[in-house]
């Protein structure tokens, strides 16, 4: 079975600054799929980031980037520069490549960017 | 807007009631996922249909059923409803079969059930 494990369920961070989100997982499966989706008041999924597991670059994209260790089963999210559109709940998610349909999501961390 | 159009975006009914979502995938999608997102159980997934046939089912209880029409849109039974089928049940579309770059997801329905 996928397991899915954030152990933060709030941080915060002052607008500007850098925040590390933490994201643990476990499976047998050696090719798979890991996403951050950000979930905002609004409510609506939005992804962030994704990465794939075969390859060793980490995932960037413009202010959110990923540290990615496959071994200790690890895939954080680097916020940097935080904005105030950065609060929302920030669930991380991992998906099988033999099936890609199904998500396996944590609980969730909720982020406040204070200003 | 993500493209994906759930309908209705509030629904309050009593338990034992019956209730259908709708889902319109984005345009060019063929696949939908459906959702549920629950104070205690989390997002978990229920089912997943594509181009009219049912692909993969997760955790959905018997008394839910779920189809996808020939024009793509999916429906969400909830039957015999019960308070703890109270969540936020959010649809998801994607261009295939597998997902591998992600879904797009639509703003979800919130159902309370009283």
């Amino acid at each position: 079975a996928q397991t899915v494990t954030q152990s933060q369920p709030e941080m915060s961070v002052q607008e500007a600054e850098t925040v590390t989100l933490s994201c643990t997982y476990d499976t047998s499966e050696n090719n798979y799929y890991l996403f951050w989706y950000k979930q905002p008041p609004s409510r609506q999924m939005i992804l962030v980031i994704r990465q794939e597991a075969y390859k060793q670059q980490n995932a960037t994209e413009n202010r959110f980037s990923v540290n990615f260790q496959k071994a200790a089963k690890s895939f954080s999210l680097k916020i940097s520069d935080s904005q105030l559109g950065d609060t929302a709940m920030y669930f991380c998610a991992f998906m099988m490549t033999n099936t890609g349909n199904q998500f396996y999501f944590g609980t969730g961390t909720s982020l406040t960017v204070i200003p | 807007d993500s493209g994906v159009t759930q309908t209705p975006k509030h629904l309050i009914t009593a338990t034992g009631q019956r209730v259908t979502l709708r889902c319109s995938p984005r345009s060019g999608d063929l696949s939908v996922y459906w959702y549920q997102q629950s104070l205690d159980q989390g997002l978990q997934f229920l089912i997943q249909y594509y181009n009219g046939e049912e692909r993969a089912k997760g955790n959905i209880l018997e008394r839910f059923s779920a189809q996808q029409f020939p024009d793509l849109h999916s429906e969400l039974n909830l039957s015999s409803l019960e308070l703890g089928d109270s969540a936020l049940y959010f649809c998801a579309s994607s261009v295939g079969g597998a997902a591998g770059y992600g879904y797009t997801f639509g703003s979800g329905t919130r159902l309370t059930v009283v």
